[in-house]
């Protein structure tokens, strides 16, 4: 079974600086991997997705992420980070688990606190 | 166009009854998942269902069950109800694309479990 594990439990940054924070998946064959996030009192909504092709893949505001397939990570990266980036942000792995079925797997999120 | 709807969004149970949470996928998606999030274990996929059918389960009891209507819609049920089982329960829709496709999620049913 996959499992996906990220870094850091809590993040804070001040406004302006930069971001990068860590994914690490377990799994042997292809996977679809994404970056979801959960602004606060709103549902989770997709920041990126990665499937195949360029492993650099880029995001809604000013996101992107590096899929590294020797390493298994896939760590998301904002240059510069704003108040309004302040959320809790999920890994998730897909590997297929049989006759057109998926499911996703995550990790257990990581809060990113921006302060002004 | 309208996005995941779950009912009820805030509902309190006591240890041994049990409970049923309803999903309205987006129009024209027609796979339904669920997850359960708790602050100790993130998000746990519970199922999948595609066209009425259930194509994946994950690691939960036999008290954890779903459906799937003609119209795409979900329900969910957890039967006698357990305090662990205090959880946000999630929702997400898909066009269901084999190569795992974006998930679409609701706001969530937030049981609390007395």
């Amino acid at each position: 079974a996959q499992s996906v594990s990220q870094h850091n439990h809590h993040v804070i940054l001040s406004e302006a600086a930069s971001l990068e924070l860590g994914c690490n998946y377990s799994y042997g064959g292809t996977v679809n991997l994404f970056w979801y996030v959960q602004y606060p009192g709103q549902h989770l909504q997709l920041l990126l997705k990665y499937f195949s092709g360029d492993p650099l893949v880029k995001g809604i505001k000013g996101f992107e992420a590096e899929f590294i397939k020797s390493k298994f990570s896939f760590n998301l990266r904002k240059p510069s980070v704003q108040w309004s980036d302040t959320a809790e942000y999920f890994c998730a792995v897909n590997a297929a688990s049989g006759a057109g079925s998926y499911q996703l797997t995550f990790g257990k999120g990581t809060k990113l606190s921006v302060i002004p | 166009k309208a996005g995941v709807t779950q009912t009820p969004r805030y509902l309190i149970k006591t240890r041994g009854q049990q409970v049923t949470l309803s999903c309205s996928p987006i129009s024209g998606h027609r796979s339904v998942s669920w997850y359960q999030q708790t602050p100790g274990q993130g998000l746990q996929f519970l199922f999948e269902y595609f066209s009425e059918t259930q194509r994946n389960k994950g690691n939960f009891p036999g008290r954890f069950s779903g459906r799937q209507f003609s119209n795409s819609r979900s329900e969910m049920n957890v039967s006698t109800l357990e305090l662990g089982d205090s959880a946000l329960y999630l929702c997400a829709s898909s066009l269901a694309d084999r190569r795992g496709g974006e998930l679409f999620f609701g706001e969530g049913s937030r049981l609390t479990v007395l």
